[in-house]
């Protein structure tokens, strides 16, 4: 079955970086889009990456714009999350996702930004 | 960017009752159109994509419906694992988007 593991997650200083990471198993990796999602405490779901499954295409939500780098090893199965400049507002829980009409999440990964 | 709007905010209804959940699109986002349940502490789980094709594994109670910017999920029969926050989302055009949620609760 479809399967995909977060890590990397943690507690950072406003201004610092974080690298997320999500292995994927069950699926044809190469063959999906895949996201990263996220979930600020309490809160809705807002869509932070979008990545094709060569790599080529890739979105961004305004917020996040100029600040984080969504890309992927296929050879790895692995999904990645670089995220720079990290602001008091980037606090959430973070999902990798598989697909548009996301039919498969990991479990998510805490992000706090906080002095 | 399309503003996805779900309402109620909160919505009580009793074991056994039929509960119906409304998104609109602040344009037409065709039929790519995705409801999610949530559960606290869990990842949302995908209930129907394409506006009304149920997903793998969930039940005949769950149906979706609409096209254009009105859309409408449905649960016919309430059981108490159905209590729980609702989310619709577009995936017509980038950036994809959520509504806020509805919360589903017991009355």
């Amino acid at each position: 079955q479809v399967q995909l593991v977060e890590s990397g997650g943690g507690l950072v200083k406003p201004g610092g970086s974080l690298r997320l990471s999500c292995t994927a198993s069950g699926f044809t990796f190469s063959d999906y889009y895949m996201s990263w999602i996220r979930q600020a405490p309490g809160k809705g779901l807002e869509w932070v990456a979008y990545i094709s499954g060569s790599g080529s295409a890739i979105y961004y939500a305004d917020s996040v714009k100029g600040r984080f780098t969504i890309s992927r090893d296929n050879a790895q199965n692995s999904l990645y999350l670089q995220m720079n400049s990290l602001r008091d507002e980037d606090t959430a829980v973070y999902y990798c996702a598989k697909g548009a009409a996301i039919d498969s999440w990991g479990q998510g990964t805490l992000v706090t930004v906080s002095s | 960017e399309i503003v996805m709007t779900q309402s109620p905010a909160t919505l009580s209804v009793s074991p056994g009752e039929r509960a119906t959940l409304s998104c609109r699109a602040s344009q037409t986002v065709s039929s790519y159109l995705a409801w999610y349940q949530q559960k606290p502490g869990q990842a949302p789980r995908l209930l129907i994509y394409a506006a009304s094709t149920r997903a793998t594994g969930i039940p005949a109670r769950f149906s979706g419906s609409g096209s254009g910017t009105e859309f409408t999920l449905t649960i016919s029969s309430l059981q108490s694992e159905d209590f729980a926050v609702y989310y619709c989302q577009h995936y017509n055009n980038w950036p994809y988007t959520f509504g806020q949620g509805t919360k589903l609760e017991i009355k």
